[in-house]
């Protein structure tokens, strides 16, 4: 089965450090999304990509927040400095089309 | 703006018994609706779609309508398996060329042998 990778499943650190979040969308799926899961705001989009190219990244916080696709095979989400309020989920998606069709399993970030 | 409103977890049933999940949404103009799953310690998957009014989606047993009407999109199963069990989103987006996916908060369902 094709699968959205996404690594490291579990993080953890401390405020102002950085974070870098990697993710593989599935092979040939030319969207890549990235969501932020939380108990309080539920799923929310962060960015995403249509064939690399940047489309959307309003979701953000842009003072700290960046999100690139150096190449098909990888989509990478930094925070730099990482602050506790970004504690979360961090889900990569891909697709086909305009919405995610599988996601991966999570990065779950913890600053503290 | 858009929102998508699901039913409150968890909702527990037994085995074989019927499940319907009530989703409903706000939306300008005439969204795409989705379904989608996530089973314990993986991603969310989809699992069915709809893109226009009165189309049914349906996989793996599972069905939703597209009501305009009623703007819902109610998730069933006729028969549910302990290998149901996991979170349900209801979700939708803009058929206007748009990517951004909404979804609602998720259903969680226990299904008990």
């Amino acid at each position: 089965d094709a699968r959205v990778t996404q690594t490291p499943r579990h993080k953890v650190t401390e405020m102002g450090q950085e974070v870098t979040m990697r993710c593989q969308p599935i092979l040939g799926h030319n969207t890549v999304f990235w969501y932020r899961q939380t108990m309080m705001q539920g799923l929310e989009l962060l960015a995403y990509f249509r064939n690399r190219a940047p489309l959307d990244d309003s979701g953000m916080p842009k003072d700290r927040f960046s999100a690139e696709m150096p190449d098909a095979t990888l989509a990478t989400l930094k925070i730099q400095p990482s602050e506790p309020r970004d504690s979360a989920v961090y889900f990569c998606a891909s697709g086909p089309g305009t919405s995610p069709q599988f996601f991966g399993p999570g990065t779950r970030l913890t600053v503290l | 703006g858009n929102s998508v409103t699901q039913m409150e977890g968890p909702v527990t049933l037994s085995e074989e018994a019927f499940l319907t999940i009530n989703c409903t949404y706000t939306a300008t103009g005439y969204p795409s609706l989705f379904w989608y799953v996530q089973y314990p310690g993986e991603g969310l998957q989809l699992l069915l779609k709809a893109t226009k009014a009165d189309d049914k989606g349906s996989n793996k047993g599972f069905e939703a309508t597209y009501r305009k009407e009623t703007t819902s999109f109610h998730l069933e199963k006729g028969s549910v398996q302990v290998s149901d069990s996991a979170v349900y989103f209801c979700a939708l987006s803009e058929n206007t060329g748009g990517f951004k996916t909404i979804f609602g908060a998720g259903t969680r369902l226990f299904v008990k042998a």
